[in-house]
C-alpha cells in the first residue's frame, strides 16, 4: 500500500533562517505531489505541485520554493523565513488519473520566532 | 478561477443525530470532481467521500452521504448517526483540470454527548 512520510512534525525557526521540509511517498511511482499551507483557523492554500521530476508549478509567489530531486521526494525550502511563513504545512500525493484523490501526510507545524 | 464556499464556520450536533454541512462552488466546467475531507485535531487530512460530476447518483460511504445538485452548484455532506469521533474540521474541495484541488475555508463540527 502507498504511504506518505513528512518530517519534521514540528519545527521552530528564527526569522531569517533557512527551511527545508521533506516529503516522501512509498508504494507508488510517478505520483503527483503537492505542498499546502494552512494558516491557523483557515483553509488550505496550494503552494506548489509537481507532475514529475524537476517539474514544479508555483501557485502563490512568495519566498518559498519547492524541488523534486527524485520521483517520490518533494522538498519545500526557503532561504530566509519570514514571520508570515508560520503555519501548518501539508504534503500530499495523488495518482495521475483524472479521478485520483489526494492523500495527505501528517503535516509539519512551523513556528517562526 | 474556481472557488469553493463553505458558509458555516461552525456546526454542532448531538451524538446519534444527523447533521448537514453545506458547500457551494463556482465553475464553468461540466466535468469535475468534488470531495469532502476531514481534519481531526491530529491535523491529518482524511478523504471522506467523493463525487464525480457526470454521475447523477449521490455518493454514499457508510454514515456519510452527499446531496449533489449540479445545476445549483451545491455539494452538501450529511453525517448520520453522528459519533464523537466525527468531531473535526471538514473541508469541501473541488478538483479542476491540471490536478489542482481548490479547498473551501472549512467547517468545524462539534459533537455533543
Amino acid at each position: 500500500s502507498q504511504t506518505i512520510h513528512q518530517w519534521p512534525a514540528t519545527l521552530v525557526q528564527p526569522v531569517g533562517s533557512p527551511l527545508s521540509l521533506e516529503c516522501t511517498v512509498e508504494g507508488t511511482s510517478n505520483p503527483n505531489l503537492y505542498w499546502y499551507r494552512q494558516a491557523a483557523g483557515r483553509g488550505l492554500q496550494l503552494l506548489f505541485y509537481s507532475v514529475g521530476i524537476g517539474q514544479i508549478s508555483s501557485e502563490v509567489p512568495q519566498n518559498l520554493s519547492a524541488s523534486r530531486p527524485q520521483d517520490r521526494q518533494f522538498i519545500l525550502s526557503s532561504k530566509k523565513l519570514l514571520l508570515s511563513d508560520s503555519g501548518f504545512y501539508l504534503c500530499a500525493w495523488s495518482g495521475t488519473g483524472v479521478d485520483q484523490p489526494q492523500h495527505f501526510g501528517d503535516g509539519t507545524r512551523l513556528s517562526i520566532l | 478561477a474556481q472557488t469553493v464556499t463553505q458558509s458555516q464556520p461552525e456546526m454542532s450536533v448531538q451524538e446519534a443525530e444527523t447533521v448537514t454541512l453545506s458547500c457551494t462552488y463556482d465553475t464553468s466546467e461540466s466535468d469535475y470532481y468534488l470531495f469532502w475531507y476531514k481534519q481531526p485535531p491530529s491535523r491529518q487530512m482524511i478523504l471522506v467521500i467523493r463525487q464525480e460530476a457526470y454521475k447523477q447518483q449521490n455518493a454514499t460511504e457508510n454514515r456519510f452521504s452527499v446531496n449533489f445538485q449540479k445545476a445549483a452548484k451545491s455539494f452538501s455532506l450529511k453525517i448520520s448517526d453522528s459519533q464523537l469521533g466525527d468531531a473535526a474540521m471538514y473541508f469541501c474541495a473541488y478538483w479542476e483540470y491540471g490536478n489542482k484541488l481548490v479547498f473551501g475555508a472549512g467547517t468545524i463540527l462539534r459533537v455533543k454527548s
